[in-house]
């Protein structure tokens, strides 16, 4: 079974600072299978990025995805308001076909 | 537009079951794979598993193997989740999901979520 580890847990930022989150797999991973997700209180999670560097439609380019070995990193260039949340990294392993979540890091203001 | 519209809010007593139904439109149904989450009050994403509106074959989480029960509805283009033997932790927001464009592993598309409380 993979584990996804994110850290670190909370992320206290400044508007227009960067911000840049970590998530570990505890086995290799295929970068295709990597997810990440942004969610505010009270909504669904948004789909940012997947295949590990692919934005989702309609997702401002200040967010980025990109992975080295069993390390994928969420970079936001330049924090904007609506950016402080939960973010959530996500993979599928194939056999059996199994989805799972990172636990998460809140990126909060400063 | 692909639209997820869940079921309402749901209370059940410890021991009970729960269905919740997720209507999906916007799309061709039998297309994509539909997948459930939930999140229990103040914690994180949890994956439970995932039905084929195709054939009807099922994937669960091991978790909740002999506890869950997906289906679907090829004439009313809707997925149900069924979860039994109810207890308090089961209390979480439930949401139905599908990605977001073939080939990807990325959930595009959530339904609004249903909020499940087990509480006697």
């Amino acid at each position: 079974e993979i584990v996804l580890t994110q850290s670190p847990g909370t992320l206290s930022l400044s508007p227009g600072e960067r911000a840049t989150l970590s998530c570990r797999a505890s086995q290799n991973v295929s970068g295709s299978y990597l997810a990440w997700y942004q969610q505010k209180p009270g909504q669904a999670p948004r789909l940012l990025i997947y295949g590990a560097s692919s934005r989702a439609t309609g997702i401002p380019d200040r967010f980025s995805g990109s992975e080295s070995g069993t390390d994928f990193t969420l970079t936001i260039s330049r924090l904007e308001p609506e950016d402080f949340a939960v973010y959530y990294c996500q993979q599928y392993d194939s056999s059996p076909p199994v989805w799972s979540f990172g636990p998460g890091t809140k990126v909060d203001i400063k | 537009q692909v639209q997820l519209v869940q079921s309402g809010a749901e209370v059940r007593k410890p021991g009970a079951s729960v269905k919740v139904s997720c209507k999906a439109s916007g799309y061709t149904f039998p297309s994509y794979y539909i997948h459930w989450v939930r999140q229990a009050p103040g914690q994180g994403l949890e994956w439970m598993g995932r039905v084929n509106p195709s054939g009807g074959s099922t994937s669960y989480a091991q978790k909740f193997q002999g506890r869950v029960t997906m289906t679907r509805d090829t004439s009313t283009n809707t997925v149900y989740m069924e979860l039994s033997s109810l207890r308090s932790e089961d209390t979480a927001v439930y949401y139905c999901a599908r990605v977001n464009r073939p080939y990807s592993y990325g959930y595009g598309y959530w339904g609004q979520g249903t909020l499940v409380i087990v509480s006697s």
